[in-house]
Parts: structure tokens; C-alpha cells; sequence
């Protein structure tokens, strides 16, 4: 069974520019969360999309954002980048059958984003 | 607001040690808690998921234990092998699919 598969695996942009980061979840999996990870802040809760709805949202400005299609695969965008923006950026799935379920989250490989 | 904590930030033990990695959370309204490995530069491997009911949990060399009232959990690893050398993190799930990080522990096991 295939894992979360993320795209690409490195990006390098300049600031201004926008990026838009793609992520395949597990097969069957219909939750898909993003997270931010950066040394000095440590791994940081983006958004979790569930049935192509944004669910759930953490603390980060209107130039992130995401959508999840009909087949779960989900992108995130970022635009007008900027210095800070450079991380690795995790996507994570699940099954989602509820919150009092015993689900373990899975992370991709992740995308490392420079922003110059 | 949730914060987790884990100490130490980096521990460096001798092959064949056990030792034991802690993680603190001020909320113990929360869903579950999870430990993670990352290797430099890769994704997070999930290790042990405890659920808010439980109070242990163990796969192989891993015993994972969580103290909800008290706000810990501990991640035990027996004998130590090189291979274990990675960053551990543990959080916890609060609403949804949330997950809130600690810092992660840098573990180093010389051979």
C-alpha cells in the first residue's frame, strides 16, 4: 500500500512568487492535514481538509490556503512567498472514521521550500 | 492553549542503554497522543498512539505511557541500537485532525 506521496520534493522561489505544493494520501484515507516545520518553530498546524471542506484551520495568514479534490489528493498554496515562508511542509492522512477512533495520522516525505 | 514540552532536547547514550524520553502538555483535554520519529530531512514515522483512556502502550523495544491528569507522557526505549538515532517527537490531538507538537528530542545512540 502505497504511503502519503508528496510533490516536489524541494522547491526554490524568490519572494513575491507563489508555490503550490501537492499531496496524495493514502489510498482510502479522506483527511488530509498540513503542517509547517521550521527549526525555530517547530512543527505548526496548517489546515485539515476532509471531504474537499476546510475543517480546520491554524494560526497562519489568508496567503496560505488549500483545497482537497474529490479523490483526497490536496494542494496547498502560498502566495506572494516570503523570507519566512522557507520550511518543510508535511501532509499527513488519516481515515477519519471520528474522533473517538484510534487513528494515527501518516506524514509524507515532505517538500522543502527556500524561499531567496 | 496547548503547549507541549519535551526534555531533553538532546540526549546522547551509549549502544544498549535504556532510557526514557519525556514529553509535558498543559491541556489534558485531549483525544489521543502520539509519538513520531524523523529522520534528517524526512517525514515523521508514527510509533505509538495512546488513546485519552489508556495508560500504556508498547510495540517492541517502545513502551509509550501517558499520564493524562498529570499533563506526561514518556516514550521508554530498551536497548538501544544505533539505528534509534533520531528526533522524537511527541503530540498530542486536540479537535479534528490537530495534532500539537513538542520540540522534539534529538537522540544520538554510539555505537
Amino acid at each position: 500500500k502505497a504511503g502519503v506521496t508528496q510533490t516536489p520534493r524541494y522547491l526554490i522561489k524568490t519572494r513575491g512568487q507563489q508555490v503550490t505544493l501537492s499531496c496524495s494520501p493514502i489510498s482510502g484515507h479522506r483527511s488530509v492535514s498540513w503542517y509547517q516545520q521550521t527549526p525555530g518553530q517547530g512543527l505548526q498546524f496548517l489546515f485539515e481538509y476532509f471531504s474537499e471542506t476546510q475543517r480546520n484551520k491554524g494560526n497562519f495568514p489568508g496567503r496560505f490556503s488549500g483545497r482537497q479534490f474529490s479523490n483526497s489528493r490536496s494542494e496547498m498554496n502560498v502566495s506572494t512567498l516570503e523570507l519566512g515562508d522557507s520550511a518543510l511542509y508535511l501532509c499527513a492522512s488519516s481515515l477519519n472514521r471520528g474522533p473517538g477512533t484510534n487513528e494515527k495520522l501518516f506524514f509524507g516525505s515532505g517538500t522543502q521550500l527556500s524561499v531567496l | 492553549k496547548q503547549e507541549v514540552t519535551q526534555i531533553p532536547a538532546a540526549l546522547s547514550v551509549p549502544e544498549g542503554e535504556n532510557l526514557v524520553l519525556n514529553c509535558s502538555f498543559t491541556d489534558s483535554a485531549i483525544y489521543n497522543l502520539q509519538w513520531f520519529r524523523q529522520d534528517p530531512g524526512k517525514g515523521l514515522t508514527s510509533l505509538l498512539l495512546i488513546q485519552s483512556s489508556q495508560r500504556e502502550q508498547t510495540s517492541g523495544r517502545l513502551n509509550a505511557s501517558l499520564d493524562k491528569s498529570s499533563g506526561r507522557s514518556t516514550l521508554y526505549i530498551a536497548a538501544s541500537q544505533p539505528g534509534d538515532s533520531a528526533t522524537y517527537l511527541c503530540a498530542v490531538r486536540q479537535g479534528a485532525q490537530k495534532l500539537v507538537f513538542g520540540q522534539g528530542t534529538r537522540l544520538t545512540i554510539n555505537p
